[in-house]
Order: C-alpha cells, then sequence, then structure tokens
C-alpha cells in the first residue's frame, strides 16, 4: 500500500506556462513533508522541506503548498522552462522514525517549446 | 568530494553472480543511505549508516543484500547470488547529521543502475 500518491503520474505543458503538482499521504504522523526533483539518470535533489506546522514554501520558481489537516501538498511551477523537465518526487517522514523517508512514486513532466 | 560519489555507474551481472556497489559520501556527512528504485517508481529505502553503526536495515529484501560502512565513510552495498528481480538503480544518500536532523537535506548520488540478466 502506498503511503504516499502523486497525480499526475505524468503531464506535458508548454515552455512558459504553470503547473501544480499533487501530493496526498496517509503517513500519520508525519514529521516533514519533501519535493524532490529528479533528473532522468541522476539522483533526486531537493527543492523543498515544509515541517508539519508550515503550510508553504517557496524556492526560485517553485512553490510547495501543505495543508496537513486534509494531508495534502501541492508543488506549483511558474514559468516553467525546459529544464524543468524532470520527474518530481513527493517524500514524506515519520514522526517517530525521522530517518525513514517513504518517496511517492513521483509525477513525471516534460516541458515542450 | 563535493558531491555524494557512486560507482559503478552501471552494472551488468549474470544471475547469481555477487555484486558490489560503492557509495562514496560527502565528506563529514554523519548519516548515510541506501535505497533501491525500480523503474517508474519513487526509491525505496534500505537502509540507514550513522557513522560506522547500520541503525536500521528493515528495508533490505533479503538475506542476500548486505551493506556496511567500517570506518564510518565509504560504504558498499552488496548483493550475493543475484536475480532478476534486484535489477533496479541503487541510489545512495547522505546528510549532515539524521534526515530529520539538521539542515535535513539529503545529498543523492547518481545511483548504480544494475541489470541482471
Amino acid at each position: 500500500k502506498n503511503q504516499v500518491e502523486q497525480s499526475p503520474q505524468s503531464l506535458i505543458i508548454l515552455e512558459g506556462k504553470n503547473c501544480t503538482l499533487q501530493c496526498n499521504y496517509t503517513v500519520s504522523p508525519f514529521s516533514n513533508l519533501r519535493w524532490y526533483k529528479q533528473d532522468t539518470g541522476r539522483g533526486p535533489v531537493s527543492l523543498t522541506i515544509m515541517t508539519f506546522s508550515e503550510n508553504t514554501k517557496s524556492n526560485g520558481r517553485y512553490t510547495a503548498t501543505l495543508d496537513a489537516d486534509t494531508k495534502q501538498s501541492s508543488l506549483h511551477i511558474t514559468a516553467s522552462q525546459l529544464s524543468d523537465s524532470a520527474s518530481y518526487i513527493c517524500v514524506v517522514s515519520l514522526m517517530y522514525n525521522t530517518d525513514k523517508l517513504i518517496f511517492g512514486t513521483g509525477t513525471r513532466l516534460q516541458v515542450f517549446p | 568530494g563535493a558531491g555524494v560519489s557512486q560507482s559503478p555507474r552501471y552494472k551488468v551481472a549474470k544471475r547469481g553472480q555477487d555484486v558490489a556497489l560503492r557509495c562514496d559520501p560527502i565528506s563529514g556527512h554523519v548519516s548515510l543511505f541506501w535505497y533501491q528504485q525500480a523503474l517508474g517508481q519513487g526509491p525505496e529505502f534500505l537502509t540507514y549508516f550513522q557513522n560506522e553503526a547500520q541503525l536500521d536495515k528493515s528495508g533490505l529484501p533479503s538475506d542476500r543484500f548486505f551493506a556496511e560502512r567500517p570506518e564510518g565513510s565509504v560504504s558498499t552495498l552488496k548483493i550475493q547470488r543475484t536475480q532478476q528481480e534486484d535489477s533496479a538503480v541503487y541510489l545512495c544518500a547522505s546528510t549532515i547529521k539524521g534526515a530529520d536532523r539538521g539542515s535535513g537535506k539529503l545529498f543523492f548520488g547518481s545511483g548504480t543502475q544494475l541489470s541482471v540478466l
């Protein structure tokens, strides 16, 4: 049973457009939620980290939101660029086992010119 | 080094062969993690070291998988008698302290892609 679900599974957008990726989780209680970007053939790179008490965190054109009540998070990408083409993975950290991260399966984003 | 380094980058093994995957974490990083990532899936936790101590190995799928970090820096993930289902990308990550302590940010290597024929 996947405790971190992401949608859509894949997404195609045109360069310059905005998009929003969704993450729903059932992990409880959780300590923090992270978004990672993973380019093909590379390891994931951290974009944002939010604790359960935070509801938004920005990193350049990336803005993550968190609603701990509904157990939902989103990653909004503004003014997309070709280099944004990658998989975006939502990751949740358990409260009582904070070293074990639970990864979603990711959303594969493709940005076309 | 500047980042987490993993070798080899690609490994092809015949079924039944033993393999050893190496991870060289960022200098000074206390915690080291191994993950297994199947095609089209997110990484799944295998094991975790704090310095040389293996604090959690609950994610290792079978006793054919063994990891060590004898001097608290370089780590090796060994897979004995490889099976086709072991084919995946094996990612190593390190962080200054625990994944949820300090900066909390994990730094990943590029992974070793293992193909078992």
